[in-house]
Parts: C-alpha cells; sequence; structure tokens
C-alpha cells in the first residue's frame, strides 16, 4: 500500500513569506507526528496528533509555526513570516495509532530553503 | 546534555567488517527504535524494542534498560548499508521520539 507522503519535495521561499507543508498519512493510520531536522542534526519533535487533535504541540518553537488536522487524515504545517533559521528538512511520520508498542511510518521530507 | 547520545558520530569500516553503533539515554523508556537515512532524508525504521534483543538479516540490536544502553550491530558490512543510523526512544505515553544526533556509516569496498 502507499506509504507517507509530503508535498512539496522542496520549497524556497523569501524571508517573512508563509509557507504551508502538507502530509498524507497511511490510510487508517490515527496518530500523525511532525519534526524538523536541521543539517548535521538528528529530528527534533515538533507536534503530535491523534485524530483531528493536537495531543502535544510542545515542540512548535514558536507561535509562526501552526498545524492542522481537520479530518483526522492530512495534515498541514503552516509557517507564518519565515526566518532564515527556519531552514530544514521538515519529516512526517504516521502510524496506527499514539500507543508505545506502535512503529511509526516516516514520508521522505520536505526540504524547506528560506533565502 | 542530550537526552539521547551515540557514538561515534563517524564511522568508516572495510567492507566485511563487524559494526557496533552505541546509543545511550538517560530518561525513561517506553520503546527504543533504531532508524536508517540514506542522503535525500528518507527515514527507514530498523528495529523497535523494549527489552533484549532482536535480530534481521545482518542487523542486530540489543538494549540493557537497567543501564540505559542500546546497541545496534551489523555483521559482514557492505558499502550499501552507507547511510546515518539514529537511535530514537519514546519517553512515557506520549508518542512522540527523541533522537541522538546520528552516527554517519561510510562502508568502503
Amino acid at each position: 500500500g502507499a506509504g507517507v507522503s509530503q508535498t512539496p519535495s522542496n520549497k524556497v521561499t523569501e524571508k517573512g513569506k508563509y509557507v504551508e507543508l502538507r502530509c498524507d498519512p497511511i490510510s487508517g493510520h490515527t496518530a500523525l507526528y511532525w519534526y524538523r531536522q536541521s543539517l548535521g542534526q538528528g529530528p527534533e519533535f515538533l507536534i503530535y496528533f491523534q485524530g483531528t487533535g493536537a495531543a502535544d504541540d510542545s515542540g512548535l518553537p514558536n507561535d509562526r509555526f501552526f498545524a492542522v488536522r481537520p479530518e483526522g487524515s492530512v495534515s498541514t504545517l503552516k509557517i507564518q513570516r519565515t526566518e532564515r533559521g527556519d531552514s530544514a528538512m521538515y519529516l512526517c511520520a504516521s502510524s496506527l495509532t499514539g500507543g508505545a508498542g506502535y512503529e511509526q511510518y516516516f514520508g521522505p521530507g520536505t526540504r524547506l530553503t528560506v533565502t | 546534555k542530550n537526552e539521547v547520545e551515540q557514538s561515534p558520530q563517524n564511522l568508516t569500516a572495510q567492507e566485511g567488517e563487524f559494526i557496533t553503533i552505541n546509543c545511550s539515554y538517560s530518561v525513561g523508556i517506553s520503546a527504543l527504535h533504531w532508524l536508517q537515512q540514506h542522503p535525500g532524508g528518507g527515514i527507514v525504521s530498523l528495529f523497535m524494542l523494549s527489552s533484549g534483543k532482536k535480530k534481521h538479516g545482518r542487523l542486530i540490536a540489543t538494549i540493557n534498560i537497567q543501564e540505559k544502553h542500546s546497541s545496534l550491530h551489523i555483521t559482514a558490512s557492505h558499502p550499501r548499508d552507507s547511510a546515518v543510523y539514529i537511535c530514537a526512544v519514546r519517553s512515557g505515553n506520549t508518542g512522540k521520539l527523541i533522537f541522538g544526533q546520528g552516527t554517519t556509516l561510510q562502508v568502503k569496498p
């Protein structure tokens, strides 16, 4: 079956612009995670959805970052007034549910470059 | 200090060598994951374990809960094993992962 997909694969934007990054999880997966990976570093947690609700958004760095999952499937990560420091690989993962015993399946990522 | 530490950060090996990558963590965990990341970003889950040892092909993962330590072993390494290997832990009942910084492995023919 289809895995996790993310669009776009690459996004170049100017400082100050607004961007949206999309994640399509595996069908039937209720848990969805967003992570951010800077060059040469391991990924860092941003936000976790269980169904439509954000169960944990403690990793969002500031109020310029926002994510939604209105129908419990596709999620959009939104970044306002982008800064050069937002440049990173944004990874999405999904799992059947959010419990500890479930594998997370990762998408290919969106590489965001803010110029 | 990071909650998840990996060593070494970089590793170069000759084809056929036995490889070990180590992971230490400082938080209570419900599970530990070993992940593989190839250039371009895609991450693949290799193992998820909460105790003991798991084996898949030439890969072996072990975990010692008391010592808060896990190892990933690769036997008979091959150039196609070249990738970044990442250790990640799940702490508590949340689904989120806490990642190590990754180990970049290069296997030379």
